[in-house]
Parts: structure tokens; C-alpha cells; sequence
């Protein structure tokens, strides 16, 4: 069954550096988005995006975040300058073109900001 | 305004029960609606898709009532395996590429 993976599944950063989190999507969906749920809380809408560019992004995806597709299977997320409160799992999803709206999520990258 | 509101929970039901979880959206536009489970630590797995005149998929039932602005998911014979947390999820556009919903999940437990 094809899936959605992630690396790396837990990585430690100090605060005030960047970090990488990195996706395979499902190879045929075109879609791919990025949320994150924080411990304990709701899982929250990041960023989506299409057809290499970003389709829509939350109040929360602000200028310390950014995503790139650099080759045809990679989707990244990049955060500049790591808060203590970006500590979270990040989900990467993807989905089909269309009015399927049905997301296939990653097992996840926890984030934690010392 | 919670836009996906859940009963937290947790429901603490025996094996074989029947158990319900409802969901209410703030949203009266949105267009798509799922539950979703997601296991401790896990990433979130599509259960079903809730369409409009209901939909049954094995020991699962989710219906939605548009007019009240509510989802239901029904639970039969509850399996130990089914323990986890269900989200509620809602799509206001129905369309990719927009923002799923999460609501914050109902925890279910399953004792024998």
C-alpha cells in the first residue's frame, strides 16, 4: 500500500537554529500539506501546497516557515529560527487532484526545541 | 469559536458495547467531513468519509446532519483493537488543497 513517509521521525534542535523536516508523498497525489499537533492538543492546519506553490497557509505558517518541492519527490518544511513552542509533531499529508479530499498523512517528525 | 467541537472523553466502554461519538462544526459553508483515528503518538488514519445520506462501512456508521450542523460516528461491537482517538474533521471547501479541520478527538477505551 503506498504511504506518505517522513524523515527523520524525531529530531532535537536548539532554539534559534533551522531545521528540515523532510516528506515522500504518495507518488501519484499532487497535493501535499504540512500540519502540526502540539502534545496533548489538535491536530492544526500548516500549509498546502500545488503545483509548486503554496495553495493556501494558516495564520500559524508565518514568515519562519517555508516549504519546497526541490526535486519530484521531496516536499520539505523549513523552519528558520526554532521557538521552544515549535516543539510538536509535524504530520506531512497528500491527496489526490480533485474533489477527493481524503488525506494520507506520514508517521510524523517530532520536533523538540531545547 | 471552536470551529470542530468534540466531547473529549474518554469513553471507557466493554467489549461488544455499542458506543457513539458526536461532533458538531461551526461552519454552516463546509462541504467535506471525516473521521479520522489516530492512535497514541501516531499519525491520524482515515476511518470513513461521512456523506450526506449516511454511510455504514462494517461495524461503522457516521451520519451528518447538515441542517444541525452535526457528525456522528456509531460504533458496534466494539473490538479491544478499536481503542483510540477518533477526530472529527471537516473540509470548508471540499476541495484539495484546502485546510482539513481537526477537531480535538474523542478518546475510546476498550476493556475486556
Amino acid at each position: 500500500e503506498p504511504e506518505v513517509t517522513q524523515t527523520p521521525s524525531h529530531q532535537v534542535t536548539q532554539m534559534g537554529q533551522e531545521v528540515i523536516l523532510r516528506c515522500v508523498p504518495i507518488s501519484n497525489h499532487l497535493y501535499f500539506y504540512w500540519y502540526r499537533q502540539i502534545l496533548g492538543q489538535k491536530v492544526e492546519f500548516l500549509v498546502s501546497f500545488y503545483n509548486n506553490e503554496i495553495s493556501e497557509k494558516s495564520e500559524i505558517f508565518d514568515d519562519q516557515f517555508s516549504v519546497e518541492r526541490p526535486d519530484g519527490s521531496n516536499f520539505t518544511l523549513k523552519i528558520r529560527s526554532t521557538k521552544l513552542e515549535d516543539s510538536a509533531m509535524y504530520f506531512c499529508a497528500s491527496t489526490e487532484l480533485g474533489w477527493n479530499t481524503e488525506a494520507f498523512f506520514g508517521q510524523g517528525t517530532r520536533l523538540t526545541v531545547v | 469559536r471552536k470551529e470542530v467541537e468534540q466531547d473529549p472523553g474518554p469513553f471507557n466502554v466493554p467489549e461488544g458495547a455499542t458506543v457513539a461519538f458526536n461532533c458538531t462544526y461551526s461552519n454552516s459553508a463546509s462541504q467535506s467531513f471525516f473521521w479520522y483515528r489516530q492512535d497514541c503518538r501516531k499519525e491520524p488514519k482515515l476511518l470513513m468519509s461521512v456523506y450526506s445520506s449516511g454511510n455504514e462501512d462494517g461495524r461503522f456508521t457516521a451520519q451528518l446532519n447538515r441542517a444541525s450542523q452535526y457528525i456522528s460516528l456509531l460504533i458496534r461491537d466494539s473490538k479491544l483493537s478499536d481503542s483510540a482517538t477518533y477526530l472529527c474533521v471537516v473540509n470548508m471547501r471540499g476541495q484539495a488543497g484546502t485546510a482539513l479541520i481537526f477537531g480535538k478527538g474523542t478518546t475510546l477505551s476498550v476493556s475486556s
